[in-house]
C-alpha cells in the first residue's frame, strides 16, 4: 500500500488561503468518506484536526476545512496565521492496508 | 482524561527484539481498537499496526508483517507491541493511538517512544 500523495510543503502569507491536497486511490480516499487530516508540530505529537473528510473535532479552529473531490482530499486553511506553520497528514482507511498516511506537507507562513 | 504512556524504547542491535508498551487511562480501554503509529528522524508518519477493540483481529503495514506482534491486556489497560528481527529501518518514535472506529480517527496519540536500531 503506497501513501497517499501530498505535496511536500505549501506557503502563503498571513491573512491567505491555502489548500493542501491528498491524492489516493479508488480503494481508499476514493471509497470511504473516512479521511482524517493531522497537524504536527515540530517536536510534538499529532493532532486530529479533521476527521470524516470534513468534520472538525471540538475546540479546532474554523479556519480549518476540509473537502473531497473523487481520489483526492483537501485539507483548507483559511485566514492563514503564524501558529499554523506546521506539518500537516492526511490518513485514511483502505481495501488493503488498511489505513495508509498521507506523505506529509509543510506549512510555511512567510 | 485520556491518557496514553509508551515506554520500552532504546537503543537495539540490530537483529534484536523489543517490547514496547502503552499504558491506556481515562477510558474504557476494551471498547477500543488501538494502533502503532511509528515516525523515523524528519520522515512522515506511518502506520504500523491495529488491534481490534476484543483483540481478535490484527493487521500490519507490509513491512513489519512476520516479525511484529500487536497484543493488547484489558485488564491491565495495556497495549504492546513486540518487534522481532530489528533492522535500521525500524528507527523510529513509536506512538500508541486510539481510533475510534466509525469515524477511522485517531483522538488521542501517546507521547511516543524513540527506538533506534543500531551496532
Amino acid at each position: 500500500q503506497s501513501a497517499l500523495t501530498q505535496p511536500a510543503s505549501v506557503s502563503g502569507s498571513p491573512g491567505q488561503s491555502i489548500t493542501i491536497s491528498c491524492t489516493g486511490t479508488s480503494g481508499d480516499v476514493g471509497l470511504y468518506n473516512l479521511v482524517s487530516w493531522y497537524q504536527q508540530e515540530p517536536g510534538k505529537v499529532p493532532k486530529l484536526i479533521i476527521y470524516e473528510v470534513n468534520r472538525r473535532p471540538s475546540g479546532v479552529s474554523s479556519r480549518f476545512s476540509g473537502s473531497k473531490s473523487g481520489s483526492t482530499a483537501s485539507l483548507t486553511i483559511s485566514g492563514l496565521q503564524a501558529e499554523d506553520q506546521s506539518d500537516y497528514y492526511c490518513f485514511s482507511y483502505a481495501t488493503t492496508s488498511p489505513y495508509v498516511f498521507g506523505t506529509g506537507t509543510r506549512v510555511t507562513v512567510l | 482524561q485520556v491518557q496514553l504512556v509508551e515506554s520500552g524504547g532504546g537503543v537495539v542491535q540490530p537483529g534484536r527484539s523489543l517490547r514496547l508498551s502503552c499504558a491506556a487511562s481515562g477510558f474504557t480501554f476494551s471498547s477500543y481498537a488501538m494502533h502503532w503509529v511509528r515516525q523515523a528522524p524528519d520522515k512522515g508518519l506511518e502506520w504500523v499496526a491495529v488491534i481490534s477493540d476484543d483483540g481478535r483481529h490484527k493487521d500490519y503495514v507490509d513491512s513489519v508483517k512476520g516479525r511484529f506482534t500487536i497484543s493488547r491486556d484489558d485488564s491491565e489497560n495495556t497495549l504492546y507491541l513486540h518487534m522481532n528481527r530489528l533492522s535500521a529501518e525500524d528507527t523510529a518514535v513509536y506512538y500508541c493511538a486510539r481510533i475510534t472506529t466509525a469515524t477511522a480517527a485517531f483522538d488521542s496519540w501517546g507521547q511516543g517512544t524513540l527506538v533506534f536500531v543500531s551496532s
